[in-house]
């Protein structure tokens, strides 16, 4: 699996867009970028994935740079239930299993 | 609610005993993951079963098994336990292996 490179950590004010990035320069053809957050202990909450285009749902957009080495996950109008650790991930989609790595903790304050 | 159940939710026990964690996929997924969180880790794989078969393997212990049974319900079982043990145990479930996983609320297991 391709490794994922993420800050730590990042503030966000609440109510701005909180932009969460990743690295991603070892990415295979067929690999999908996965974005998953974990609030508190909870189990992990799917976010979002993309191949190459950018994708928009109801939660966040995620966006891929075009040679797919780098993607950032966009929270538009970000809540103190934003406050997560939020994994980005690369996968093969008929790959058995996700790898998660240490993640970014992102501290929405009011 | 996810869809997928995990029981029990907490569960204390010492060291040396065993202990069986359940878990029960969303209606209509197949496979079934099982996860292991220990204080300040990440998530680790542990096993996989797709329609009763184990599918893949990652980072468990040969004291911990699992199976999935017909109904596709799954059961982790955890032996001769250590204090090491002591963490959060999540299941997800998928279809098949496409796309994203619904992860349950996880059993908080404490070894003491």
């Amino acid at each position: 699996d391709a490794k994922t490179t993420q800050p730590p950590s990042m503030d966000c004010a609440e109510g701005r867009a909180a932009n969460l990035p990743c690295n991603h320069s070892t990415i295979s053809g067929n690999e999908y970028v996965y974005w998953y957050r974990q609030i508190h202990s909870q189990g992990p909450q799917y976010i979002i994935h993309g191949l190459k285009n950018n994708e928009t749902n109801e939660m966040a957009s995620l966006i891929i740079t075009e040679d797919r080495k780098s993607s950032t996950l966009i929270l538009p109008h970000a809540t103190l239930r934003d406050t997560a650790v939020y994994y980005c991930i690369v996968r093969v989609n008929n790959f058995n299993k996700f790898y998660f790595g240490s993640g970014t903790k992102l501290n929405v304050k009011p | 609610d996810s869809g997928v159940t995990q029981t029990p939710k907490h569960l204390i026990t010492a060291t040396g005993q065993r202990v069986t964690l359940r878990c029960s996929p969303r209606s209509g997924d197949l496979s079934v993951y099982w996860y292991q969180q220990s204080l300040d880790q990440g998530l680790q794989f542990l096993i996989q079963y797709y329609n009763g078969e184990e599918r893949a393997k990652g980072n468990i212990l040969e004291r911990f098994s699992a199976q999935q049974f017909p109904d596709l319900h799954s059961e982790l079982n955890l032996s001769s336990l250590e204090l090491g043990d002591s963490a959060l145990y999540f299941c997800a479930s998928s279809v098949g292996n496409s796309y994203g996983y619904t992860f349950g609320s996880g059993t908080r297991l404490t070894v003491v």
